[in-house]
């Protein structure tokens, strides 16, 4: 049984344009989510986190907006940029921060076209 | 500082056959988490060890084992290959358990 879902393994998007990654959880002792972009043969790069507590973390072109009644988090990236098409995984803790054995997303492949 | 290391990068091995990977954490860093990613099923946890004792475990078979050394290296172990052990497993350390994951590049092991 699936904890964290992303529904949509591929997005398209215009350069310029905002890009917005969706992620479901059905396990409501997660508190703690996190966003990763991975590069083919490349390792997971930490993006973006959010706690529980908060319903929305700013960083640069990056937000993370919560929404705890629903179990739904998404990523918005604005202005996209081609150098952000990537694979960008959602996952989540329910260790109290604890970060040492997350759950995972499938992933959503994102194609920013110039 | 060097980033997390993962040796070898690519691995080819049959069924039956058993198999070491090597993780190096970024330096000072005390806590390693092993996943696997699979096409099918995204990334998986396998295991996480803090100060040379497992914390955590995930939904693997026994054939799946690991350990920490007191450098805080860490390897993982599968024995008796099977097909569906073909995926990228990777390593990924922090500071403490509380702090954010640094992922290695992966080691690309493919069963024949």
């Amino acid at each position: 049984d699936q904890q964290v879902k992303q529904n949509s393994p591929s997005l398209s998007v215009q350069e310029g344009r905002i890009s917005i990654l969706n992620c479901d959880y059905t396990n409501s002792m997660f508190d703690y989510f996190l966003w990763y972009k991975k590069y083919p043969a490349e390792g997971p790069t930490f993006l973006i986190s959010i706690s529980s507590i908060k319903d929305k973390n700013e960083d640069g072109r990056f937000t993370v907006f919560l929404n705890k009644s629903a179990k739904h988090l998404s990523l918005h990236i604005v202005p996209s940029q081609p150098g952000d098409s990537a694979v960008y995984f959602c996952a989540a803790s329910g260790n109290g921060g604890s970060q040492g054995n997350l759950i995972f997303g499938k992933g959503t492949k994102l194609s920013v076209k110039p | 500082k060097a980033g997390v290391t993962q040796t070898p990068r690519y691995l080819i091995k049959t069924r039956g056959q058993q198999v070491t990977l090597s993780c190096s954490p970024i330096s000072g860093h005390r806590s390693v988490s092993w996943y696997q990613q699979t096409p099918g099923q995204g990334l998986q946890f396998l295991f996480e060890y803090f100060s040379e004792t497992q914390r955590n475990k995930g939904n693997f078979p026994g054939r799946f084992s690991g350990r920490q050394f007191s450098n805080s290296r860490s390897e993982m172990n599968v024995s008796t290959l099977e097909l569906g052990d073909s995926a990228l497993y990777l390593c990924a350390s922090t500071l403490t358990t509380q702090e954010t994951q640094y992922f290695g590049p992966g080691t690309r092991l493919l069963v024949l």
